[in-house]
């Protein structure tokens, strides 16, 4: 069965510095990979999302990932944070073998941006 | 434009007692999900459908069912409430069953169960 490990549980950072929040999957033939972004108190609303093709996604928000076949990543980044991007944020992957195809959810990684 | 609407946001229940959670989509999609999300744990799938009459386990289904009499709606039940199933509940639904498609999430309903 499909896995993903978030590496981090938390993330601090200051405001206007740079970011990565990073995302391990379980290998298999075809994977989908997604982030998810949950503000406080609010259902989860798609980032972004990798399919097929180029390997670097622009997502909403200025955030891009990038999926490494080879080291099974889905590493999220932000060139400048701002404190509205305070969330917590989720790395989710989906194969033909999934029942349902339901998303398999990472645990989380709690980004907190301070001035 | 409603998308995925949760019914109710919050509920706090005693031990034994038994609710539904009702989730409703305007979209016309195909496939619906409970998911629980708890401190730590992330999201994890609880039931599934795949189509109006349809249902089916996930990962932790213990002590809920569902029913999908209608393509529109999704429930969730709690025959008999324990404190190990409170916990935040979103209803998600995707338009077909293909891997890459979006989820689409309601806002979660907050369950507490004394």
């Amino acid at each position: 069965a499909q896995s993903v490990t978030q590496l981090d549980s938390q993330v601090p950072v200051f405001e206007e510095a740079p970011v990565e929040l990073r995302c391990n999957y379980s290998s298999s033939v075809s994977v989908y990979l997604f982030w998810y972004v949950q503000y406080p108190n609010q259902g989860l609303q798609l980032l972004l999302k990798y399919l097929s093709g180029s390997t670097l996604v622009k997502g909403i928000n200025g955030f891009e990932a990038e999926f490494n076949k080879s080291q099974t990543s889905f590493h999220l980044r932000k060139p400048s944070v701002h404190i509205s991007d305070t969330a917590e944020y989720f790395c989710a992957v989906s194969d033909f073998n999934q029942a349902g195809t339901a998303l398999i959810f990472g645990k989380g990684t709690t980004l907190s941006v301070s001035s | 434009n409603a998308g995925v609407t949760q019914t109710p946001k919050f509920r706090v229940l005693k031990t034994g007692q038994s609710m539904t959670l009702l989730c409703a989509q305007d979209m016309n999609h195909e496939y619906m999900y409970w998911y629980r999300q708890d401190p730590g744990m992330g999201l994890r799938l609880i039931h599934y459908s795949v189509g109006e009459g349809t249902t089916a386990k996930g990962e932790v289904p213990d002590g809920y069912n569902v029913s999908r009499l209608k393509k529109q709606n999704f429930l969730l039940g709690l025959e008999s409430a324990a404190p190990s199933q409170t916990s935040v509940y979103f209803c998600a639904s995707r338009r077909t069953g293909l891997a890459g498609g979006e989820l689409f999430f309601g806002e979660g309903s907050r369950l507490t169960v004394l």
